[in-house]
């Protein structure tokens, strides 16, 4: 069936350092690819999506490139915040119209 | 504007007991509604998707049950709780079926502790 597997965490970087969570799929067809974001006692918000193949998806300095020849969506941003703190999932959208995440990826910001 | 609340934010129940969650939408007509949950360590899993009032699909087999009353409506309910059904529960929406918008939106959760 249709899956997403994503780095475990918690990943924990210095301010300012490069940050890459990586996030592989396996669906049939072409499905949308999203990441979401999820700051500590909240829900969900969208962070980027991207819904063919070579789209680059980019909010907030994070970016993220649907990859279709290596079925991945990693997620990347040049230089974090103590802000950026917080639990990133990976998810897509299938032929079904079901969304299906990953388990979440923890990342820790220190100053 | 669009918005979706969740209600209570937590909630501490003993085994056995009763449960209802609700959640709403403002701001659209016909929403596609979602429950998931959200167990530590174990990522977001779908519980309940609904295309309509009287129209839902369990994801998962389990003692939890969804019901729409109203359009914008969705309520998850259990006549006795498991210490297992401990978690994060979230609500989401997306735009009608046969649209594209293709994202989901999510309700600020309701943390459920069962003891």
């Amino acid at each position: 069936g249709d899956s997403v597997t994503q780095m475990e965490g918690p990943v924990t970087l210095s301010e300012e350092a490069f940050l890459t969570i990586n996030c592989t799929y396996t669906a049939t067809g072409y499905p949308s690819l999203f990441w979401y974001v999820q700051y500590p006692g909240e829900g969900l918000q969208l962070l980027l999506k991207a819904t063919k193949a070579d789209d680059k998806g980019s909010n907030k300095g994070f970016e993220a490139t649907y990859r279709k020849e290596t079925t991945s969506f990693h997620l990347e941003k040049g230089s974090v915040q103590v802000s950026d703190s917080a639990v990133y999932f990976c998810a897509l959208m299938n032929r079904d119209d079901k969304i299906i995440f990953g388990k979440g990826t923890r990342l820790h910001i220190l100053p | 504007s669009q918005t979706i609340h969740q209600w209570p934010a937590t909630l501490v129940q003993p085994v056995g007991s009763p449960l209802s969650l609700e959640c709403t939408v403002e701001g659209t007509s016909n929403p596609n509604l979602y429950w998931y949950r959200q167990a530590a360590g174990r990522g977001l899993q779908l519980l309940f998707y609904s295309i309509g009032i009287d129209q839902i699909s369990s994801e998962v087999p389990q003692n939890l049950s969804a019901s729409r009353p109203q359009d914008r409506q969705f309520i998850l309910s259990s006549k006795k709780l498991l210490l297992s059904d401990s978690g994060f529960y979230l609500c989401a929406w997306s735009e009608p079926s046969g649209t594209a918008t293709d994202t989901q939106y999510f309700g600020p959760g309701t943390r459920l502790t069962v003891l």
